[in-house]
């Protein structure tokens, strides 16, 4: 069946760099996505959401982009901080009653 | 505005023991409420998901089951856990508006099965 699922398994970038976490759907029918971020024993938080008439989308410090082309879609985090650190899931409504949720992604963010 | 609640937050429980586990959301009526598993570094597997009181629907065959018996209350049971049944398990809720969107995920609880 159609899954959206992740590239990198986890990531380590430095503090202060620049993060991106990408996400390959393969759902067509997909008209929005969203991100979440997930720390360690807690429920996911949202992050951020993207609808599919949309490429881009910013928000604080987060930007997601979406390339229908590819299927493809990803999350920028300006200047990582330590509290950055968590697992990054997206997510697609492919139309059913329930989100689709990727395998995640785990930032690891050095001082 | 909303809030969601689930309990306990950690439980360990013997194979064979029944489990009851109780997600309640305020601040809103008539939510979409979700049951999910999360196996340890995995993502999330949806389990049940209800539009309304008495309204549940199953993603996967096993030996668990939602009951939503007031408005705002969710509860996952099972009558003998697996080892299986091992996990961290998330209540979320959603608005009852045409095609679900964004979900709003509780604390969890994290159930250990010996």
């Amino acid at each position: 069946g159609e899954s959206v699922g992740l590239h990198l398994p986890t990531l380590s970038v430095q503090e202060g760099d620049n993060s991106i976490i990408n996400c390959a759907y393969s759902n067509s029918a997909s008209d929005y996505f969203i991100w979440y971020k997930q720390e360690s024993g807690k429920g996911p938080q949202f992050i951020i959401d993207i609808r599919s008439n949309m490429d881009k989308r910013q928000g604080q410090r987060v930007t997601v982009l979406l390339n229908k082309t590819v299927k493809h879609l990803s999350l920028q985090i300006a200047a990582t901080q330590p509290g950055d650190s968590a697992v990054y899931f997206c997510a697609e409504n492919t139309g059913r009653r329930a989100l689709t949720f990727g395998s995640g992604t785990r930032l690891q963010v050095q001082p | 505005s909303q809030t969601i609640h689930q309990w306990p937050a950690t439980l360990v429980q013997p194979v064979g023991s029944p489990l009851s586990l109780e997600c309640t959301v305020e601040g809103t009526s008539n939510p979409n409420l979700y049951w999910y598993r999360q196996a340890a570094g995995r993502g999330l597997q949806l389990l049940f998901y209800s539009v309304g009181i008495g309204q549940i629907s199953s993603e996967v065959p096993q030996n668990l089951s939602a009951s939503r018996p007031q408005d705002r209350q969710f509860i996952l049971s099972s009558k003998k856990l697996l080892l299986s049944d091992s996990g961290f398990y998330l209540c979320a809720w959603s608005f009852a508006s045409g095609r679900e969107n964004e979900q709003f995920f509780g604390p969890g609880t994290r159930l250990t099965v010996l």
